[in-house]
């Protein structure tokens, strides 16, 4: 069974780096489109980006300018980072993968999910 | 960017009865829409892609239906477990997948 797990900072400072870390475990970061969603009660669940093995990512545009997806086979675990982050940025982020074969893109598995708010 | 527009916000179902929810796009996503299901401090669980199929070990009582803009998703005998909030989403346009606002089945 694939389990994915987010880590970082539940705070950050506004106008720092928001980073976070997805290890996943039961299945390889090789294969499949490894994602970030957040969820927000004022904006409600929205896409960030993803990204494949070969390092091709895709964002939101709403987001682009501030964010970077990264991902590291060797230790099994890809990474979000959000720069310039804002009280706007607060809200409780997911890593997930998205299907692959007949479901894709829908998202078949997902983190527990991390609250990250942006306070000073 | 496609909206998703839920509807109603907040459905209130005996046990047993059926529930029928639904999600309208501000324009065609042909049949590329899925439903998650989201229980108190939870992650959303996938439960239907494509418009009409059920995710693996998702319970036949779980439907989905429609196509381009108006999509339903049908609860047919609603059990404790299946009081949460229900999302669509599209995935026929990137950037970005959107997301409804979610309608929360309760308890009547």
């Amino acid at each position: 069974q694939v389990q994915l797990q987010e880590s970082g900072p539940g705070l950050v400072k506004p106008s720092e780096t928001l980073s976070l870390t997805c290890t996943v475990s039961g299945g390889s970061v090789r294969s499949y489109f490894w994602g970030w969603i957040r969820q927000s009660p004022g904006k409600g669940l929205e896409w960030i980006g993803y990204i494949y093995i070969n390092g091709d990512t895709n964002y939101n545009p709403s987001l682009k300018s501030r964010v970077s997806i990264s991902i590291d086979s060797s230790k099994n675990q890809f990474s979000l980072k959000l720069s310039a982050a804002t009280a706007a940025d607060t809200a409780v982020y997911y890593c997930a993968r998205v299907c692959g074969g007949d479901c894709y893109p829908a998202v078949e598995y997902w983190g527990q999910g991390t609250q990250v708010t942006v306070s000073s | 960017e496609i909206v998703m527009t839920q509807s109603p916000a907040i459905l209130s179902v005996s046990p047993g009865e059926r529930a029928t929810l639904s999600c309208r796009a501000s324009q065609s996503v042909e049949s590329n829409l899925a439903w998650y299901q989201q229980r108190p401090g939870q992650a959303p669980r996938l439960l239907i892609y494509d418009a009409s199929t059920r995710a693996t070990g998702i319970p036949g009582r779980f439907s989905g239906s429609g196509s381009g803009t108006e999509f339903t998703l049908t609860i047919s005998s609603l059990q404790s477990e299946d009081f949460a909030i229900y999302y669509c989403q599209q995935n026929y346009v990137w950037p970005p997948w959107t997301f409804g606002q979610g309608t929360k089945v309760e308890l009547k």
